[in-house]
């Protein structure tokens, strides 16, 4: 089945550790994005990609770094520079303007 | 740069009781509207794609629909298991892919 999966689901991290979340997606769509959600909060933007090799830094990026070294994967490292990192993690992609998918989520939370 | 605005911020409706929800949006030349749905905890859920003033699609009991200003999600005769955060989205000609989000509309349905 073609989808977005995210890894892991749960994560912690102590405070000064670099951590990173995974995302891979198997439905050939060029575009992948990055977002946090804090509780009752919409969706802010961290980074997005439209092709290999190349991305954009969306609306809340400080303290975040990704790659884009492969069309399927877009993984995003929380650097210690992240003063409050404990959130919801969503990944998407999204195909042209038809449609875009998000996966599951990791929830990181700081400890 | 492009605005989303979603409204109201909650919505009760009894059970049966067709509603609207509103998401007005400020672009540089609108390229989709995307709808989504997101349960507690979960990614959102993918509805629908809305590309030119006038379309409309249907799924189920819910319905959207495009003006050049805005778009609605018209629910029909909810039920319980529509309670939700309904998400709204842009891409525009102007951000290069960039995917905004609304802050959502969180939806109870009491039976």
């Amino acid at each position: 089945d073609g989808g977005i999966t995210q890894s892991p689901k749960y994560l912690f991290r102590k405070e000064g550790q670099n951590v990173t979340l995974s995302c891979e997606q198997n439905l050939n769509h060029d575009a992948m994005y990055w977002y946090r959600q804090d509780p009752g909060q919409g969706l802010r933007l961290i980074y997005y990609s439209q092709i290999v090799n190349d991305f954009q830094k969306g609306d809340i990026a400080e303290g975040y770094s990704v790659s884009r070294e492969k069309k399927e994967s877009f993984p995003l490292t929380v650097t210690s520079a992240q003063k409050n990192p404990t959130a919801f993690y969503l990944c998407a992609s999204l195909d042209g303007e038809s449609e875009a998918f998000f996966g599951q989520g990791t929830r990181l939370t700081v400890v | 740069e492009d605005q989303v605005t979603q409204s109201p911020e909650a919505l009760r409706l009894q059970e049966g009781e067709s509603s609207s929800l509103n998401c007005s949006y400020t672009v540089s030349g609108l390229r989709g509207l995307f709808w989504y749905r997101q349960d507690p905890g979960k990614g959102p859920e993918f509805l629908f794609t809305l590309y030119s003033a006038g379309e409309e699609k249907e799924k189920e009991r819910l319905k959207a629909t495009l003006t050049k200003k805005e778009s609605f999600l018209h629910i029909t005769a909810p039920k319980p298991e529509d309670s939700a955060t309904y998400l709204c989205a842009v891409t525009s000609g102007g951000s290069n892919y960039k995917l905004t989000f609304g802050k959502g509309t969180l939806l109870t349905v009491n039976p």
